[in-house]
């Protein structure tokens, strides 16, 4: 089992709708929680992290942590064109180095 | 300015051969780190650094090696270069963010090993 796993995709919405991007992650003992966006050809930045469980928001973007479950999403609302990109969900293990393990990443394509 | 910048930006370079990709940051960070991205396979982390005398091997360190010069540069080695060493290599440091790291990326280096 992959550390943390996401669906690859594309996944494909259209402009204006919520584009829900899942990640699952194998140490149940995870403790903190990242969000990459990375253009083609770019390198990744980061759109927002998270710790606890529950929601976190950030302009259109909202976190959304399930320890039990042991999955992490990205809601993005008001999906533009412009947020084509592949995100990466990266998830720091616990005991202490702090250095994150990425996901392969999932293709979101808005189109018009 | 670019915080992280990576030299050079392109490279084709022959099997066999020795080269050097360089990374430099003006973010001040103490922990700097080489990955390799290849299609479908994600972010793999080669090398880290969490300070000057700190090196450690990631999980596909085999074939590269490292240096770390200053706080502020931290060079990546292919010994002797082979086609499956053909990738996409970012360099990046990172600060700690409550309960882990945020990572800053440099541009990369697009490396192809004919």
């Amino acid at each position: 089992q992959k550390e943390v796993e996401q669906n690859s995709g594309p996944l494909s919405v259209p402009e204006g709708a919520i584009a829900s991007l899942n990640c699952t992650y194998s140490d149940r003992g995870s403790q903190s929680f990242f969000w990459y966006r990375q253009y083609s050809g770019k390198s990744p930045e980061l759109i927002m992290f998270i710790y606890s469980n529950g929601d976190k928001e950030d302009g259109r973007f909202t976190a959304q942590l399930n320890k039990a479950s042991q999955y992490v999403s990205l809601l993005i609302r008001d999906s533009q064109p412009s947020d084509s990109a592949t995100y990466l969900c990266a998830v720091t293990k616990s005991g202490g180095s702090y250095i994150p393990t990425f996901g392969r990443g999932t293709s979101l394509i808005v189109h018009p | 300015d670019a915080d992280v910048t990576q030299t050079p930006r392109n490279r084709i370079t022959k099997t066999g051969k020795r080269i050097m990709l360089e990374c430099s940051q003006t973010k001040g960070h103490d922990r700097m780190y080489w990955y390799r991205q290849d299609p479908g396979l994600g972010l793999r982390l080669i090398y880290y650094s969490f300070d000057v005398k700190d090196i450690n091997k990631g999980e596909i360190s085999d074939g590269y090696s490292v240096s770390r010069q200053a706080q502020a540069k931290f060079s990546l080695s292919l010994e002797s270069a082979i086609p499956n060493q053909t990738a996409l290599y970012f360099c990046a440091t990172s600060e700690k963010q409550g309960l882990g790291e945020t990572q800053y990326f440099g541009p990369g280096t697009r490396l192809l090993v004919l």
